[in-house]
């Protein structure tokens, strides 16, 4: 079973940021938190990653809470391109058995 | 630098047959993984390759297999195929190191439908 969970969907209206909640409570401390989305049709694209800090890329941000067991992805200015499904998950180094597991995502609409 | 390729992009076989699919990983990059996504399943992992060796290893039956070259370019193969095994069959490459070593790059991926 995937380590995280995610609201099936979401709507945010074209311009404003698109907050993108996870949930995994059972993360350990060597797992980094990784997000993907993938735009219909497409194969699912790297988005950001983080252990404990917060992330800042040309793409999004990437906010963990102290406690590791939730974090946010925000697109700080959604446009209708960012329409995808987009995928949370945690895992460790990769040199270690260990394998990737997708949940099912977040499907999110932006409105125009 | 060129992407991860997969070829062919779309497929059509009948039950019973077997495929072959390619992946070319992005220059540099010798970890290779494999996913089936399916509408109902999702995205699933298939196995991983690195160096030549599998590396990892998924839950599917024995009929999914793989191989890796030397120039890091994978195959994987599902032999006797069954209408279930209609999917999209993605490819992802990884760098050997560093910060960004878990990072998954993926390609378009090939569509395989069974008759």
């Amino acid at each position: 079973d995937a380590k995280t969970t995610q609201p099936t969907s979401m709507d945010c209206a074209e311009g404003r940021a698109a907050n993108l909640p996870c949930n995994h409570s059972t993360i350990s401390g060597n797992e980094y938190v990784y997000w993907y989305r993938q735009i219909h049709s497409q194969g699912p694209q790297y988005i950001i990653h983080g252990l404990k800090n917060n992330e800042t890329n040309e793409m999004a941000s990437l906010i963990i809470t102290e406690d590791r067991k939730s974090s946010t992805l925000i697109l700080p200015h959604a446009t209708l391109r960012d329409t995808a499904v987009y995928y949370c998950i945690v895992r460790v180094d990769r040199n270690r058995d260990d394998k990737i597991i997708f949940g099912k995502g977040t499907r999110l609409h932006i409105l125009p | 630098k060129a992407g991860v390729t997969q070829t062919p992009r779309y497929l059509i076989k009948t039950r019973g047959q077997q495929v072959t699919l390619s992946c070319s990983p992005i220059s540099g990059h010798r970890s290779v993984s494999w996913y089936q996504q399916t509408p109902g399943q999702g995205l699933q992992f298939l196995f991983e390759y690195f160096s030549e060796t599998q590396r990892n290893k998924g839950n599917f039956p024995g009929r999914f297999s793989g191989r890796q070259f030397s120039n890091s370019r994978s195959e994987m193969n599902v032999s006797t195929l069954e209408l279930g095994d209609s999917a999209l069959y993605l490819c992802a490459s990884s760098p050997t190191g560093g910060f960004a070593k878990n990072i998954q790059y993926f390609g378009a991926g090939t569509r395989l439908s069974v008759l």
